[in-house]
This record gives structure tokens, sequence and C-alpha cells, in this order.
């Protein structure tokens, strides 16, 4: 079967660009995560929907961070004036019941 | 402010031997922990877990032991294979919360030796 799926695996940009990062959960999980993990970190939680909406973006670092998920499958991340301390490796992770959540492998992003 | 921590960034282990790898937290609210391990270009993979209530788990060579009282938590990996190598992060919740998002450690790198 299918995991969590994220498009693209690495994505390199310059400073001040726009990136939008994609993330494909396991069919039928309601709940899905967005995670940034820094070099020699754990990963950090941004972002949850249930659904259709954000039930929780608490970890969304500013506003240069947004992320949709308007039919309640896939998820876009989207990093508006990216910055060199964006770079990291974003991690999605879809969950059906509590706690047991399911990483996909990473997109890792570079801001020259 | 860490409220979950791994102290060891990393621990060498002989094959056949036992690896223990130790988490500690600060939020008196999580009730639900969790081991993950990760290999280079993967995403971590859930390995075990554990309730407040308990406080000990084992599911075949993984076992996770539970203090709540020091706020402490281990994973023992009995016998240790090379094949275990792997970053391991320990990962916490508060499931009366909404959405059960994760607070992760900084994670241990293991190394078992054939």
């Amino acid at each position: 079967g299918a995991g969590v799926s994220q498009t693209p695996s690495n994505k390199v940009t310059e400073k001040g660009k726009y990136v939008e990062l994609r993330c494909d959960p396991i069919s039928g999980h309601t709940a899905l995560y967005w995670y940034r993990q820094s070099l020699g970190q754990g990963p950090e939680f941004l972002i949850y929907f249930q659904g259709t909406g954000a039930a929780d973006d608490s970890g969304l670092p500013n506003d240069r961070f947004f992320a949709v998920r308007p039919e309640g499958s896939v998820s876009t991340l989207k990093i508006q004036r990216t910055e060199r301390g964006d770079s990291a490796v974003y991690l999605c992770a879809s969950s059906s019941k509590d706690n047991e959540q399911f990483f996909g492998p990473g997109t890792r992003l570079t801001v020259l | 402010d860490q409220q979950v921590k791994q102290n060891s960034p990393s621990l060498s282990v002989q094959e056949g031997r036992i690896s223990i790898l130790n988490c500690d937290y600060t939020n008196s609210m999580f009730d639900y922990f969790l081991w993950y391990k990760k290999y280079p270009a993967e995403g971590p993979t859930f390995l075990i877990s554990i309730s407040s209530i308990k406080d000990k788990n084992e599911d075949g060579r993984f076992t996770v032991f539970l203090n709540k009282s020091a706020k402490h938590l281990s994973l023992h990996i009995v016998p240790s294979q090379p094949g275990d190598s792997a970053v391991y992060f320990c990962a916490a919740s508060a499931r009366a919360g909404a959405g059960n998002m994760l607070t992760f450690g900084g994670g241990t790198r293991l190394m078992v030796k054939p």
C-alpha cells in the first residue's frame, strides 16, 4: 500500500523566492501534520489539519508560512519570501487514529 | 525551552548486546510517548509507544520503560543488530489536547557494530 508521499524530494531556491511543498497522505487519513527538521535536531511541529481545516497552526514560525488542504487530502505548505534560515527538511505525517503518525520521506529545502 | 530531551547524541553498541536510549521530558501534560527510528533520506518510522497509565511496553526486541515521577523514559533493544543502526527519536503528546501534535527530542544516533 502507498505511504505518505512528498514532492519534491529536494528543492533549492534563492532567498526571497516563493516555494510550495506538497504532501499526499495515506488514503483515508483525516489528520495531516507538517513538521520541520533542522540539521541535528528533532522534528518540530508546524501545523495540523483535521479534514480541510487547520485545527492548530501554532507551530508556524511567522506569517510567511501558510498551508492548505482544500479537499481534505493533499496538502500544500507555502513559504513566501524565503530566508536562509528556512533551510530544513519539511516532513509531512498523516494519521487515522490517535497518535500513530505515519511520516513521508520529507522535502529537503535549501535556500541560497 | 526543550520539553523533550535526549541527552546522548550518539551511542555505540556491540552486536548482540543491549542498547539503552534515554529520554527526559518536562511537560507534565504529556500522557503518551513514542519512539521513532529514522534512516538517512527517509521519514521517521514508528517503533513503539507507551501510555502514561503503563510503566512498560514490550514488542519483540524492543521495550519501552516509563518512569512518570522522574519524567523519564527509555528504549531497550535486546539483542542489538547492525540493522538497528539509525537515529532514534523520542516523542511525546498530550492526548487531552486537540490534534495530538508530537513534541520530539533531538535524537540519538545508534551505531551497532558487528
